[in-house]
């Protein structure tokens, strides 16, 4: 059902950008991409969501291909507190026209001192 | 207050027991979510419910009934449950069904059926 693929587990140097891929080759037009994160045991943390443009907030940047079929979620300085599990997420819509989120097996990244 | 608030934050029952999960929300939202997440999986949606009304049940087993008495309660209310039912459970909200911005989620409730 999942509409996106991850690498299972991505490891970073502290300091360093993690970029983390992802591949969404059957997104429709208007089917925008978010990116969660999981720190363990906790609830998932949306980090950023973008439909076309590449988008910057506090927390990370995402850059989607022109093509739309895959994108890459920026850490610029990876710390040792964003070890978590990245899940990338395109938003599927139902017969009945409600929206919902079908999670990905997502990525595991863990940053090294 | 921009938090999504899920009690208890821990839950044994035996299978013969009657018990609920609660979630809560002030801000707002008009679309409350549950998911369920086993160790090392990523979440997977139950239900949706769009300005009080259930929308979506992923053909969840009828042991797990939902409710959501008002715009800012949800409640999942567990029975006869099997022990491979443990799990963490997770609810979440949005501004409303159709909304681009991104959902909260609760810390989860971590449920141990024995």
């Amino acid at each position: 059902d999942a509409k996106t693929t991850q690498p299972p587990s991505m490891d970073c140097a502290e300091g360093r950008a993690a970029n983390l891929p992802c591949n969404h080759s059957t997104i429709s037009g208007n089917e925008y991409v978010y990116w969660y994160r999981q720190i363990h045991s906790q609830g998932p943390q949306y980090i950023i969501h973008g439909l076309k443009n590449n988008e910057t907030n506090e927390m990370a940047s995402l850059i989607i291909t022109e093509d739309r079929k895959s994108s890459t979620l920026i850490l610029p300085h990876a710390t040792l507190r964003d070890t978590a599990v990245y899940y990338c997420i395109v938003r599927l819509i139902t017969t009945s026209g409600t929206y919902k989120y079908i999670f990905g097996t997502g990525t595991r990244l863990k940053v090294l001192a | 207050d921009t938090e999504v608030t899920q009690t208890p934050k821990h839950l044994v029952m035996g299978m013969t027991n009657k018990k609920s999960l609660k979630c809560e929300q002030h801000m707002g939202h008009r679309a409350m979510y549950w998911y369920k997440q086993k160790a090392k999986k990523p979440p997977e949606l139950m239900f949706v419910y769009s300005y009080e009304k259930l929308s979506i049940n992923e053909s969840v087993p009828s042991r797990f009934s939902p409710e959501c008495p008002n715009s800012s309660l949800l409640n999942l209310h567990l029975h006869a449950l099997q022990p491979e039912d443990s799990a963490l459970y997770l609810c979440a909200s949005s501004q409303d069904p159709s909304t681009n911005y991104g959902y909260t989620f609760g810390s989860g409730t971590r449920l141990t059926v024995v």
